[in-house]
């Protein structure tokens, strides 16, 4: 079965340009979440969706940042303009259900903003 | 005080020794744990979830929970140095919650 699956895996830009990542969960589950992973601040939640529908996104650090689902198959996380402070690793996860279902993670892209 | 607490390490053991990872967390309405493994530059991995009071066993790992103390551990029976990565608590409340990760180190 395929996981979840995020590009680029890595992404090296110039600060002040944009940055989308792109996320495409498990076929059948319908919550997906955005996080990010730093050495300082360990492993944030930044939004969450259920039904593609955003529930929470009180981890969203300010308006640079903004996530989508258009649908149930694809989710982006969009930076703009990008700040040397986002480099960091961004992750997707999927879970069948809102609630106490354990998630399954992708394998992250690498951010870097120079 | 942090919502999920974990000792950061690194937690040393001997091959075949049996390694404790410890968590405390601060949401008494936290209904849901599990314990995720992730490797350096790798993602997290689930390797166990919990939800009542007790122990649950899975292979060489045991997930033990004591929601009255507001405690959750996972024990590696017969360490491997395979099982050396970063293990990190997670606890369900309103949302997940993540620990900082303990790192474990099993020496051949």
């Amino acid at each position: 079965d395929a996981g979840v699956i995020q590009s680029p895996r890595h992404e090296v830009t110039e600060m002040g340009q944009e940055v989308t990542l792109r996320c495409k969960p498990i076929s059948g589950h319908n919550s997906l979440f955005w996080y990010r992973q730093t050495m300082m601040r360990g492993l944030e939640l930044l939004i969450y969706f259920n039904n593609n529908v955003p529930i929470d996104d009180s981890g969203m650090p300010e308006d640079r940042f903004s996530a989508k689902m258009p649908n149930a198959s694809f989710s982006t996380l969009k930076i703009q303009p990008s700040e040397p402070r986002d480099s960091a690793v961004y992750f997707c996860a999927s879970s069948p259900g809102q609630g106490s279902q354990p998630q399954h993670f992708g394998d992250g892209t690498r951010l870097s903003i120079l | 005080q942090k919502e999920v607490e974990q000792n950061s390490g690194p937690l040393s053991v001997p091959e075949g020794a049996i390694a404790s990872l410890n968590c405390t967390y601060s949401d008494r309405g936290s209904q849901s744990f599990f314990w995720y493994r992730q490797y350096s530059g790798k993602s997290p991995e689930l390797i166990m979830f919990i939800y009542s009071n007790g122990d649950k066993e899975d292979g060489r790992f045991t997930a033990q929970l004591n929601k009255a103390s507001q405690y959750v551990s996972l024990l590696i029976r017969d360490s491997q140095p395979s099982d050396s990565a970063t293990y990190l608590c997670a606890v369900q409340g309103g949302k997940l919650i993540f620990g900082q990760g303990t790192e474990l180190s099993v020496k051949p």
